[in-house]
């Protein structure tokens, strides 16, 4: 079955310092992979999105995340944390066969704070 | 640019009562998708439609039915209401197009408190 795996539950991050949050699945393929954001009581805003091609993505607000195959990651950077940044974050894995409206798998999220 | 809505954002129901919560996507999405937050917890896939037909089902309880209408909006309807049901509801909608780039695009949410 497929599984999304957030090994940290809570990170704290100066402000300023890099950021890396952790992201394993399982899957019998190559995934679709997203991470998404959210701030308390918001909606799930959308980072960046790995479908194929060129394994290191760009997202919105400085963000990024790299996709290796060997090691079934797809880790989500930033190479400079804003205090803004405070917020949880998913990691998310669709299905790879193609059918509209295929669930997402959801990882347990990583609560990032940010500390001036 | 235009995102989904979802009403209303708050409803207080109490137990064994029903409730029914709207989704609009965002225009020219043909999928909708349904899914449950805990609190504390990451959000779990109810159910998805793909032009007006069920696509995908997950953990929806019985007690739950949804559909998308003619328009693409979707409603999810909730009856008998329990403690346990209380949460935030997110709808989030897709473009099929003819390629497999159906990012879903997630709405506010519902916050549905049952007492």
């Amino acid at each position: 079955a497929q599984s999304v795996t957030q090994p940290d539950i809570h990170i704290t991050v100066s402000e300023g310092a890099s950021l890396e949050l952790r992201c394993n699945y399982s899957y019998g393929a190559t995934p679709y992979l997203f991470w998404y954001v959210q701030s308390p009581g918001q909606g799930l805003q959308l980072l960046l999105k790995y479908f194929s091609g060129d394994t290191l993505v760009q997202g919105i607000k400085g963000f990024e995340a790299e996709f290796k195959r060997s090691q079934s990651s797809f880790n989500l950077r930033k190479p400079s944390v804003h205090w803004s940044d405070a917020a949880e974050y998913f990691c998310a894995v669709g299905g790879t066969k193609y059918q509209a409206g295929t669930a997402l798998i959801f990882g347990k999220g990583t609560t990032l704070s940010v500390s001036s | 640019a235009a995102g989904v809505i979802q009403s209303p954002r708050h409803l207080i129901k109490e137990k064994r009562e029903t409730a029914t919560l709207k989704c609009y996507p965002i225009p020219r999405h043909d999928t909708v998708y349904w899914y449950q937050q805990g609190p504390g917890q990451d959000p779990q896939f109810l159910i998805s439609f793909y032009e007006k037909m069920q696509s995908d089902k997950g953990s929806i309880p019985d007690r739950f039915s949804a559909q998308q209408f003619s328009d693409y909006h979707s409603e999810l309807n909730m009856s008998s209401l329990e403690l346990g049901d209380s949460a935030l509801y997110f709808c989030a909608s897709s473009s099929s197009g003819g390629a497999r780039t159906d990012t879903q695009y997630f709405g506010p949410g519902t916050r549905l408190t049952v007492l």
